[in-house]
């Protein structure tokens, strides 16, 4: 059964930065295609892709976003870690971490999601 | 604004077919990359429910089909039924962005 979870704060000031983790089960990311990425959703908007990360440590960012992100994995510990910078009230949203498919350019497990709301 | 374009919202009665479009560019559904499309009920987090343009992941009926023509995509339900009321997404990857999403239909059963 493969699970996914994100924890973090709920709550950041503008400016902080803000740190996500997400700890999986069920799969490895030591297996070739396989991949974890991020991806978040304002409140009452659309789903935007924010990472990845690979078993193989490539990584790849939204380009509007890039300059903020910074995406790493500890394959021992099942965990993908991302951080984001300068956090801005406009980057309230729930995220969501997601499995990305090994044969597919989808992602096929994702996780319950976690509200970060930004505000001072 | 999205990259993949959908209709804000659609709807239909119960038993009847509905249709979702998702229109692309060139350097996505256009460019031979694959179109996937999620289900997200209320409140909860996104469920993949076509891959590969019209695939079905196990478990998920066949009255959701998938269809993938030039730069467009469309996901039809057929026998609509009220727990299908729902947002639907698409996704695709773009040679130069990345994995993008549409902007979401929300499907209201009357």
């Amino acid at each position: 059964q493969i699970t996914l979870k994100e924890s973090g704060p709920t709550l950041v000031k503008p400016t902080q930065t803000l740190t996500l983790t997400c700890t999986f089960s069920g799969f490895s990311l030591s297996t070739s295609g396989v991949g974890v990425g991020w991806i978040r959703q304002p409140p009452g908007k659309a789903l935007e892709w924010l990472a990845l990360i690979y078993w193989d440590d490539d990584k790849r960012y939204s380009p509007s976003l890039k300059s903020r992100l910074t995406i790493t994995k500890d394959t021992s510990k099942n965990q993908v870690v991302l951080t984001m910078t300068n956090m801005d009230p406009v980057d309230t949203a729930t995220y969501y971490c997601a499995r990305r498919s090994s044969s597919w350019s989808n992602f096929d497990y994702w996780g319950q999601g976690t509200l970060v709301t930004v505000s001072s | 604004q999205s990259v993949l374009t959908q209709p804000p919202s659609v709807s239909g009665a119960p038993g009847q077919r509905v249709t979702i479009s998702c229109t692309g560019s060139s350097s996505n559904i256009g460019a031979s990359y694959d179109v996937h499309w999620y289900q997200q009920l209320p409140g909860t987090a996104p469920k993949l429910l076509i891959y590969g343009n019209s695939n079905r992941p196990s478990g998920v009926p066949d009255r959701f089909s998938g269809s993938k023509s030039g730069t467009s995509a469309s996901l039809a339900i057929s026998g609509l039924q009220a727990e299908d009321e729902a947002d639907y997404y698409c996704q695709s990857y773009d040679s130069s962005l990345g994995w993008v999403f549409g902007g979401g239909t929300k499907l209201t059963v009357l």
